[in-house]
Parts: C-alpha cells; sequence; structure tokens
C-alpha cells in the first residue's frame, strides 16, 4: 500500500530534550516536506527536499533541522524544543515537485512542557 | 509573496444545501491551486486541484475554477452529505514550496 508515514504519532517532551520524528514514503517521491498545523493559521511549511541531500528552508524553518539521506526517509529534528513547538505536524510527498499532488502522513502531535 | 486567503469558519450546512468556500491568492509566477481535505484525525487528502487559468479541478461532486482575472479558486458543491463534514484547506504551489489556508470546518446535519 502506497503510504507516508511517521512516528511517533504523539509525543510529549520537556524543553530542551532533542528528539527526532521519523517520515518515511514507500512511493519512490522525490519531492518531500514537513508542515506544522496550529488553530488559525492553518499549515506552514517547515522544510522540504527536492531530492537526496538536497534541503530547502520553507515558511518557518527557525528551531529545526532535516535530513535527506536516502530517499524514501526524511526525519524532522528539534535540536532544543521549546512549547511554541507545541504543534500537530505533517510530512508529505509528492513525486517530483510541489505543485503535483502531495500525499501526507497521518501527523505527530508533540506537546513540549 | 505568496499567501492564501480562505473563508472563515465555521460553516454549519443542512444535507443537500449549496456549499461555496471562497478562496482568494496572492501569487508570482503561474502557480497551482489545490484543495485539501482533513476528516477528523487524519492528515490532509488531495480533494482536487487545477494547474492553469480557466482550468476546472473536479472530484466527488466537488468543483474549482482557476480565476486569474480574480486570483481566486472557490469551492462548490451542489447539494453536500453528512460525510462531506470535515476541515476543507485551499492551497497554492509556487516555485517549490507550498501555501495553505487557515482551513474552513464544514459540519453537514442531517
Amino acid at each position: 500500500e502506497a503510504q507516508v508515514t511517521q512516528n511517533p504519532r504523539y509525543l510529549i517532551t520537556v524543553t530542551g530534550k532533542k528528539l527526532t520524528v521519523t517520515c518515511s514514503q514507500n512511493m519512490n517521491h522525490e519531492y518531500m516536506s514537513w508542515y506544522r498545523q496550529d488553530p488559525g493559521l492553518g499549515l506552514r511549511q517547515i522544510y522540504y527536499s527536492m531530492n537526496v541531500e538536497v534541503t530547502d528552508k520553507g515558511d518557518v524553518p527557525e528551531g529545526y533541522k532535516v535530513s535527506r539521506k536516502e530517499k524514501r526517509n526524511f526525519p524532522l529534528i528539534l535540536e532544543s524544543p521549546s512549547p511554541n513547538q507545541t504543534s500537530l505536524y505533517f510530512c508529505a510527498s509528492s513525486l517530483s515537485f510541489a505543485g503535483e499532488t502531495q500525499y501526507f502522513g497521518p501527523g505527530t502531535r508533540l506537546l513540549v512542557l | 509573496g505568496n499567501s492564501v486567503t480562505q473563508m472563515e469558519g465555521p460553516v454549519t450546512l443542512s444535507e443537500e444545501a449549496f456549499l461555496t468556500i471562497n478562496c482568494t491568492y496572492t501569487a508570482t509566477g503561474y502557480p497551482s491551486l489545490f484543495w485539501y481535505v482533513q476528516y477528523p484525525g487524519e492528515g490532509l487528502q488531495l480533494l482536487l486541484k487545477a494547474t492553469k487559468a480557466d482550468d476546472k479541478g473536479s472530484n466527488k461532486g466537488f468543483e474549482a475554477t482557476y480565476r486569474k482575472e480574480t486570483t481566486s479558486f472557490h469551492l462548490e458543491k451542489g447539494s453536500v452529505q453528512v460525510s462531506d463534514s470535515a476541515v476543507y484547506f485551499c492551497a497554492l504551489s509556487s516555485g517549490n514550496q507550498f501555501y495553505f489556508g487557515t482551513g474552513t470546518s464544514l459540519t453537514v446535519i442531517p
């Protein structure tokens, strides 16, 4: 089954404790992206990747890192989480670029205390 | 810059009512336009899209037409069902980035 998976689905952590949210797709997509969803703000793009070893900032990259060492995986790293990073996070992928249909993961709900 | 503005919600309709959710955009170049739908507890799914001016996207009875002259991409459905209750997001892609509106929550009551 074609899908985007994220782990964990729910996470509670404390300020400053490094964490990684994993994202994996099995569709051989080149484009992958991370978003955060906040009430009243919709989804905002954090980082995206056009292909392996090619990543770029979206609209709200501060406090986040990403890497793309393999085509299928695109982890989101919070080196020192803060409470304002409490949010619902979505990973998405598309075949080759942003203008194509994006397939979304189920979301990761993060609470930073 | 690029941005999407969509109608504030929430919207509550009776079954079989006509639905319109307004969406306007600001973009450089020639963006592609999308409507995504999010059901409770799930990720977003593509509902429909249009890649150039005057294109009409359609799916599951929903339609939207890419209007360059009014920079709009309004979502319409002639007769909504209870199963259409969800949050609807208008979005555009420009260059390598994606921009979403704030979402409109729709509840359809029997």
